[in-house]
This record gives structure tokens, sequence and C-alpha cells, in this order.
């Protein structure tokens, strides 16, 4: 079974530049999740998906984060303009909806972005 | 709302020493819990998991156990490797919403 891909695996981009990063779920995974990892702390959710509509995006940066999933299946998540403290790993992750509590999420490589 | 507290890192063990690393959790209903790994340089893998109250997850040596009335979900290794350094984060699954910890580091060292 093919994992979570995601691309570019870095990204290097100066302040106020505009950055896009790609994610493709494992087949059949209806939830969709983007969190933002920054050196040293958790996975923090930015993003989460059911299908292709929004579920939960209360801590997404929305004047300058934007997340789409087209057809319910890839997704991309856009940052303009990028700020330095946007520097952090991006991970993509999924998991079958199953309506049960025990919900296992599945994880990309994620994106490395930095910001200079 | 749902929160996950781990014990602060770094953590440094020789090999073969015993680890326990924290968790504790706060959530409403019956979360699933979980402890992640990420290596140097990888994504998240999961590591173990527990689906209710007294249910014990284990792997690759590990092992932890769903408390609770003390809500807590303790990560517990016999006897750690070098291969075993990297960053363990717990987490809880509340019908599709993943709440991570802050991560401990553990560094084993020959």
């Amino acid at each position: 079974e093919a994992g979570v891909a995601q691309s570019p695996r870095y990204k290097i981009i100066e302040k106020r530049q505009s950055v896009a990063f790609w994610c493709n779920p494992i087949s059949g995974h209806a939830t969709l999740y983007w969190y933002q990892q920054i050196l040293g702390q958790g996975p923090k959710l930015l993003i989460q998906f059911q299908n292709n509509g929004v579920v939960d995006d209360s801590q997404l940066p929305k004047d300058r984060f934007s997340a789409e999933r087209l057809k319910g299946v890839d997704s991309t998540l856009k940052i303009q303009p990028a700020k330095l403290e946007d520097s952090a790993v991006y991970l993509c992750a999924s998991s079958l909806n199953t309506g049960a509590p025990a919900t296992e999420a599945f994880f990309g490589q994620g994106t490395r972005l930095t910001v200079v | 709302g749902n929160s996950v507290t781990q014990m602060e890192g770094p953590v440094t063990l020789s090999e073969e020493a015993f680890l326990t690393i924290n968790c504790t959790y706060t959530a409403t209903g019956y979360p699933s819990l979980f402890w992640y790994v990420q290596y140097p340089g990888e994504g998240l893998q999961l590591l173990l998991k527990a689906t209710k109250a007294d249910d014990k997850g284990s792997n690759k040596g590990f092992e932890a156990t769903y408390r609770k009335e003390t809500t807590s979900f303790h990560l517990e290794k016999g006897s750690v490797q070098v291969s075993d350094s990297a960053v363990y984060f717990c987490a809880l699954s509340n019908y599709d919403k993943v709440i991570f910890g802050p991560g401990t580091s553990l560094s084993v060292i020959p």
C-alpha cells in the first residue's frame, strides 16, 4: 500500500514570497490533515478535511494560509506572503473515516520550509 | 477540550537502560491513545496504540497501558538501544481529531 506522498521535501524562500505544498493521501482515506511542526514542538493541526469539506480550520492563519482539497483526494497548502515564523515542517496525514473513536493517522515525510 | 501533556526532554540514557516517558491527557468521551516516533530526518510513524481503558499497546519492545483512572499512557521499554534515539510523541484521537503532545527527545548513548 502506497503511503502519504508530499512534495517538495525542502523549500527555501524569502519572506513575503509565496509557497505551495502538495499532498496525496492514501487511497480511500476520507480524512486529510495538515499539521505545522515547529522545531522542538509537537505537530499543530492547521486544517482537517473530510472528503473535500473542511472539518476544522480553527488554527489556520487565514490571512496568509489557504488550503484546498480538490475532488476529495489531493490537497495543496499555500502560504502567501510567508513570514520568518512560518519556518517549520509541514506534515500531511490521512486516515480512514470510520466514524469510530480510534483513528490512526498515517503521515507523509513532510516538507521542511525555511523562510529567510 | 482535548490536550496531551508529556514529560519534558531531552532524555539521555545509556544503552540497555530502562525507559519511561510520561504522558497524560485531557479529553471528553473515550479517546484512543497513541505513541508516534520520529527518527531524525523522517516523518512520524505509529509506534503503538490502545483504544480502550486497560488496553496495552506494544511494539518493538515498547509498551504503554491506557489508564483511564489516572488519564495516563506512559511509554516504557526495558532495555533501550542506540537505534531508539528519536523524538516520541503521545497523541490522542477523538472521533477523527488527532491531538499531539509536544514530544520528548530521547538520546541513547553506547
